[in-house]
C-alpha cells in the first residue's frame, strides 16, 4: 500500500529565506507524486506533479521539487519565501495516476516578516 | 471555465440527522472523487466515479454514507444518520479521462459539523 509522510506539521521561515518542506513516500510501483497548496478558505490547488519524466519538477509561484528514488523523497523547495506563501501544503502519491490520491498530514507554512 | 463547486460550504447538524452534500465537477470531466479530512488528520479518499459508475468505493467508511452521480454530471454524498465522527471537511475533485497523470482539481470543500 502507498503512504506519504510529511515531516513537520508546522514550519516557520523568514521572508526571503529558503522554504523546504519534506515529503517521503512509500509505493510498491513507480509513483506519481503531487504537491498541493491550500490557502485560507480555498480548495486545494496543484503546485506541481512528478509523472516519471524529469526528476526536477518546476511548479507555480516559484516552487520546485526533486524526485529522489533512492531516498523515496519528493521535497518541496522555494529559494525565497514571500508572505503570500503562507498556507498549508500537502504531498500526495498515486500509484497508477488518475486514481485515488493518498495524502500526507499536511504542513502549515508560516512566513515571518 | 468554472472550477469544481461544492454546496453547502458549511453545514451544522445534530447527531442522527441526515445531510446531503453536492459537488459539481468541471464540465466535461468524467472522473469525480470524494475525499474527507477529519480535523488534524490527513485527507482521505472516499470514492471515485467514472461518469455515473463507481470505480472505487474502498474508502467509504460505512453504509451510512451513500454517494450518487446520476447522469454522470454532479454528485451527491448523503450521510444518514450522521454521527459525531463524521465531522470534517469533505472535498470533491474532478479530472478528465485523458491520461493517467491527469491533475485532480479540487473544490473548496464542505465543512460538516455534527453536534
Amino acid at each position: 500500500a502507498q503512504s506519504v509522510t510529511q515531516l513537520g506539521s508546522h514550519v516557520s521561515v523568514s521572508e526571503g529565506a529558503l522554504v523546504l518542506l519534506r515529503c517521503n513516500y512509500s509505493s510498491s510501483v513507480p509513483p506519481y507524486l503531487f504537491w498541493y497548496v491550500q490557502y485560507p478558505n480555498q480548495g486545494l490547488q496543484l503546485l506541481l506533479k512528478y509523472t516519471s519524466a524529469a526528476t526536477l519538477v518546476k511548479g507555480i509561484n516559484g516552487f520546485e521539487a526533486e524526485f529522489k528514488k533512492s531516498e523515496t523523497s519528493f521535497h518541496l523547495t522555494k529559494p525565497s519565501a514571500h508572505m503570500s506563501d503562507a498556507a498549508e501544503y500537502f504531498c500526495a502519491v498515486s500509484e497508477f495516476g488518475n486514481e485515488k490520491l493518498t495524502f500526507g498530514t499536511g504542513t502549515r507554512l508560516t512566513i515571518i516578516p | 471555465e468554472a472550477g469544481v463547486t461544492q454546496f453547502p460550504s458549511h453545514s451544522v447538524i445534530e447527531k442522527g440527522q441526515t445531510v446531503t452534500l453536492r459537488c459539481d465537477p468541471i464540465s466535461g470531466h468524467d472522473n469525480l472523487y470524494w475525499y474527507r479530512r477529519v480535523m488534524g488528520k490527513e485527507i482521505k479518499f472516499l470514492l471515485h466515479f467514472v461518469k455515473e459508475s463507481k470505480q472505487d468505493e474502498s474508502g467509504m467508511p460505512n453504509n451510512r454514507f451513500l454517494a450518487e452521480r446520476t447522469g454522470g454530471t454532479y454528485s451527491t454524498l448523503k450521510v444518514q444518520p450522521a454521527e459525531l465522527e463524521d465531522s470534517g471537511v469533505y472535498f470533491c475533485a474532478s479530472s478528465q479521462e485523458k491520461a493517467k497523470s491527469d491533475t485532480q482539481y479540487f473544490g473548496p470543500g464542505t465543512r460538516l459539523t455534527v453536534l
